[in-house]
């Protein structure tokens, strides 16, 4: 089993709809957790994080952390074909060295106009 | 803020040479940077950590001796990729980060060519 895993995609959704995207984790004990975005050639670039269970928003992002469960999913409304791009979800776990983030593999985004 | 600066943003050498890669940290200090390297269609691969002031530590089957990190201060470190060759052609990203429950900042990354 993976430590952070992500459904690859593409994950399609029509313009101006909730992009729903999905991470579950295997580490009981993570602390914090994040989501990047990362456009093709392009390095990522932090959307949010969050630390505790429930939701966070801003803007058009929601995480949503449920640490029973083990996932973390991030909501966009109102998509636009700009939010096109691969999303990656990494968690902190509790006991790294430095602690190091755990990647996901990354799930590709494509708006539809 | 939380910006990440990284030059060169893309380097073409022949392979023997050697390319230093700089990652500065902007408007924050950095007690940890990390370096990633990427290839196209890839995931991200954290190749090694660096705390300012102490040694690398390295991921399993990166070689220290090619690639030398230096974090000599809290804004400043460097990767040098010692002899390149072709194969070590790849997009390298640094991420810096303030402290352990923060988030990493990554700068603009370093599309390295060796011919």
């Amino acid at each position: 089993q993976k430590e952070v895993e992500q459904n690859s995609g593409p994950l399609s959704v029509p313009e101006g709809a909730i992009a729903s995207l999905n991470c579950t984790y295997s580490d009981r004990g993570s602390q914090s957790f994040f989501w990047y975005r990362q456009y093709s050639g392009k390095s990522p670039e932090l959307i949010m994080f969050i630390y505790s269970n429930g939701d966070k928003e801003d803007g058009r992002f929601t995480a949503q952390l449920n640490k029973a469960s083990q996932y973390v999913s991030l909501l966009i409304r109102d998509s636009q074909p700009s939010d096109s791009a691969t999303y990656l979800c990494a968690v902190n776990p509790q006991g790294r060295s430095n602690y190091q983030l755990i990647w996901g593999a990354g799930t590709k985004l494509i708006i539809k106009p | 803020g939380a910006v990440v600066s990284q030059h060169p943003s893309r380097v073409i050498c022949k392979s023997g040479t050697s390319v230093k890669i700089e990652c500065r940290s902007l408007d924050f200090q950095a007690t940890t940077m990390f370096w990633y390297r990427q290839f196209p269609k890839q995931s991200l691969m954290l190749m090694a950590t660096s705390n300012e002031g102490s040694k690398a530590t390295y991921e399993q089957g990166v070689e220290k001796d090619k690639f030398l990190i230096n974090h000599a201060s809290l804004t400043l470190s460097t990767l040098t990729v010692t002899s390149a060759h072709p194969e070590d052609s790849s997009f390298y990203i640094c991420s810096a980060r303030q402290a352990q429950d923060q988030p990493q900042h990554f700068g603009d990354g370093t599309r390295l060519s060796i011919l």
